[in-house]
């Protein structure tokens, strides 16, 4: 199975909004509405921050959101703050392995 | 609040078995849910290696699938992990996980970095 493409890395200034795409195909995203999100800071363990698609666990704030369209999902964090800046990753079910996929990992800068 | 703590040796050499057990605490394994490992390679994106339900049923990524092996003792509340004749490409932070399947993974360890080098 091949890892979901992400952009290396996407930018914003405090108070703004990036978007991050996570393309997979239909084997995966587009097959599943089941893509979730993950933050990890550096030297950290990941932590969730969306599943099924456009859900958040309880705590994470509604400045993070999810969408998916076609074999493409997208991660938008809106009014970016300091404490956003992490690598980012996308993850979805695969009928392929029956279970998860991991995308390729996006950095996320605060200008 | 459901932890979980990876251990086992800090380095091994090629072509042996890599063992790492992971211990939970706050939740019982046999209360639900699946329980995985997840690696990172240094400077690298993640990659899932497995997950295994409390009854035994494994799920292993495709690309490991001839080398790994998951068991869950839950009489300690214990799950591990076993990949055999590894390389340095196995060189990696080992993370294990609380997987909730497709709704994601929920809770992680703070992993253990597992150097392959003779």
């Amino acid at each position: 199975q091949s890892a979901l493409t992400q952009p290396p890395s996407a930018s914003g200034s405090p108070g703004q909004s990036v978007t991050i795409s996570c393309t997979g195909t239909s084997s995966d995203v587009g097959g599943y509405n089941y893509v979730s999100w993950y933050h990890q800071h550096p030297g950290k363990a990941p932590k969730i921050i969306i599943y099924e698609v456009n859900k958040r666990p309880s705590g994470v704030p509604n400045r993070f959101s999810g969408s998916k369209s076609g074999n493409t999902a997208s991660l938008t964090v809106s009014g970016l703050r300091a404490e956003d800046e992490a690598d980012y990753y996308c993850s979805s079910y695969s009928g392929s392995s029956n279970f998860h996929v991991f995308g390729t990992g996006t950095r996320v800068t605060v200008l | 609040q459901v932890q979980l703590q990876e251990s086992g040796p800090g380095l091994v050499k090629p072509s042996e078995t890599l063992s790492l057990t992971c211990t939970v605490s706050g939740y019982s394994i046999t209360s639900g849910y699946y329980w995985g490992w997840i690696r990172q390679a240094p400077g690298k994106g993640l990659e899932w290696i497995g997950s295994v339900y409390h009854s035994g049923s494994p799920y292993y990524n495709p690309s490991l699938k001839s080398r790994v092996a998951m068991s869950v003792d839950t009489s300690k509340n214990q799950f591990s992990l076993e990949l055999t004749s590894v390389t340095a490409a196995d060189t990696a932070m080992y993370y294990c996980a609380r997987d909730r399947g497709v709704l994601g993974i929920d809770f992680w360890g703070q992993g253990t970095l597992v150097p392959v080098s003779s």
